[in-house]
């Protein structure tokens, strides 16, 4: 089955900027899309389609995929883009979504 | 505004039944596919299960597939999850989604299933 690989952990300080990276098998043939999720709270879609933005999701994040690795990018980071992050796919070989395991994003 | 909101969670025994339910609103309802995706404590994220607008193409992850049954229904604008011989590692958080082209748009806000005896 298709595996996703995600860092546990990313770090970054305010006003930086943090990358996120999804790793997978050739996954800049698929489409990927990215969630976040905070404590205690439902996931909410922040990229799809590699690189799109929901309404409402601000412009500091922006998403890219090539070759076996898809990365979500948040510019300018605040307090409150800490949480966990999410990528995943539609794998297509086995009709299965695959999520990455998630990267804790710390904000020093 | 879309709604979706999660019932049927709750403590059952190993080798147990139960339910979820899923009431949709603010959208057409039979127009999306919907999924189930649950999360164990202090855990990722798990797709469990999806279903077409219609009520077909309907798919399953391999640790559910023979035990969890997915289907909707649309007049009633609910999502349902049928779960048999549940297992310890069933136990999670399960939410529903709305789906749009393999990814999920809307979340509902979970219902917690613990299997225990």
């Amino acid at each position: 089955s298709y595996v996703l690989t995600q860092p546990p952990s990313v770090s970054v300080a305010p006003g930086q900027t943090a990358r996120i990276t999804c790793g997978g098998s050739n996954i800049g043939s698929k489409s990927v899309h990215w969630y976040q999720q905070k404590p205690g709270q439902a996931p909410v879609l922040v990229v799809y389609d590699d690189s799109d933005r929901p309404s409402g999701i601000p412009e500091r994040f922006s998403g890219s995929n090539s070759g076996n690795t898809a990365t979500l990018t948040i510019s300018g980071v605040e307090a409150g883009d800490e949480a966990d992050y999410y990528c995943q796919v539609w794998d297509s070989s086995s009709v299965h979504r695959v999520f990455g395991g998630g990267t804790k994003l710390t904000v020093l | 505004e879309v709604q979706l909101l999660e019932s049927g969670g709750g403590l059952v025994q190993p080798g147990g039944s139960l339910r979820l339910s899923c009431a949709a609103s603010g959208f057409s309802f039979s127009s999306y596919a919907m999924s189930w995706v649950r999360q164990a404590p202090g855990k990722g994220l798990e797709w469990v299960s999806g279903i077409g607008g219609s009520g077909g193409n309907i798919y399953y992850a391999d640790s559910v597939k023979g035990r969890f049954t997915i289907s909707r229904d649309n007049s009633k604008k609910t999502l349902y999850l049928q779960m048999k011989s549940l297992r310890a590692e069933d136990t999670a958080i399960y939410y529903c989604a709305k789906d749009r082209s393999g990814y999920s748009i809307d979340w509902g806000q979970g219902t917690l299933v613990t299997v225990s005896s």
